[in-house]
């Protein structure tokens, strides 16, 4: 049972390059989550989405773009990363109210 | 707004010592807390999810007890083992999301 993955697991980018982190759960969960994690800030939420077909923005959404494809996957795309987006990435699903991780993409913008 | 405090930030413990953290949080009005362990470079691993009629929930060497007309929980971790050397982060839900703790980074020393 492989729960939720992320690929992928590392990523150097330079500023202003597109690229998007994949997210795909196998557990059959309605929600699905991003979350970046940084140094001193804990966790943030970037997306959300509640079911299949619907995302909507967390705390932190400006810079990044979601798609929730089917229920199975939900990709998040930087369109043009910066400095600022260096962090790593989370994906999580949820069911009755529990969250389960993926291990997490690590990024670096130069 | 939901605030989620943990305290202490970290905690160096001999083996076999029993492990107190503590997670506050400032709306009780809350249906459930979750507990999580994160090992560096990790992703996080659900420990306990406690629902917000039960006053504890048990897992093994771990039990976590929800108080919410304090707004408080702690996760109790009996006998500890170096293995048990993790952050361990609460979360509680805060409207669509999980509001996280900062984390308790925990060392057992052998």
């Amino acid at each position: 049972n492989a729960g939720v993955t992320q690929t992928p697991k590392f990523q150097v980018l330079k500023t202003g390059q597109s690229m998007t982190l994949q997210c795909a759960q196998d557990m059959n969960h309605n929600s699905m989550y991003w979350y970046r994690q940084d140094p001193g800030m804990g966790l943030r939420l970037i997306y959300y989405s509640a079911s299949e077909g619907t995302t909507d923005k967390g705390e932190v959404p400006n810079g990044y773009n979601v798609s929730r494809l089917n229920k199975r996957e939900f990709s998040l795309r930087l369109e043009s990363a910066a400095p600022s987006q260096t962090s790593v990435y989370f994906c999580a699903s949820a069911f009755a109210g529990e969250l389960f991780f993926g291990e997490g993409s690590r990024l670096t913008v130069l | 707004k939901q605030e989620v405090t943990q305290i202490p930030a970290a905690l160096s413990v001999p083996e076999g010592e029993n492990l107190v953290l503590n997670c506050s949080f400032t709306d009780s009005a809350i249906y459930n807390l979750q507990w999580f362990r994160q090992d560096p470079g990790k992703g996080l691993t659900s420990l306990l999810l406690i629902q917000s009629s039960q006053r504890e929930q048990t897992s093994g060497r771990l039990n976590a007890s929800l108080d919410k007309s304090s707004g408080r929980s702690t996760l109790y971790i009996a006998a500890s083992q170096p293995g048990d050397s993790a952050t361990y982060l609460c979360a509680v839900p805060n409207d669509y999301k999980l509001s996280f703790g900062a984390g308790t980074t925990v060392t057992v020393r052998a």
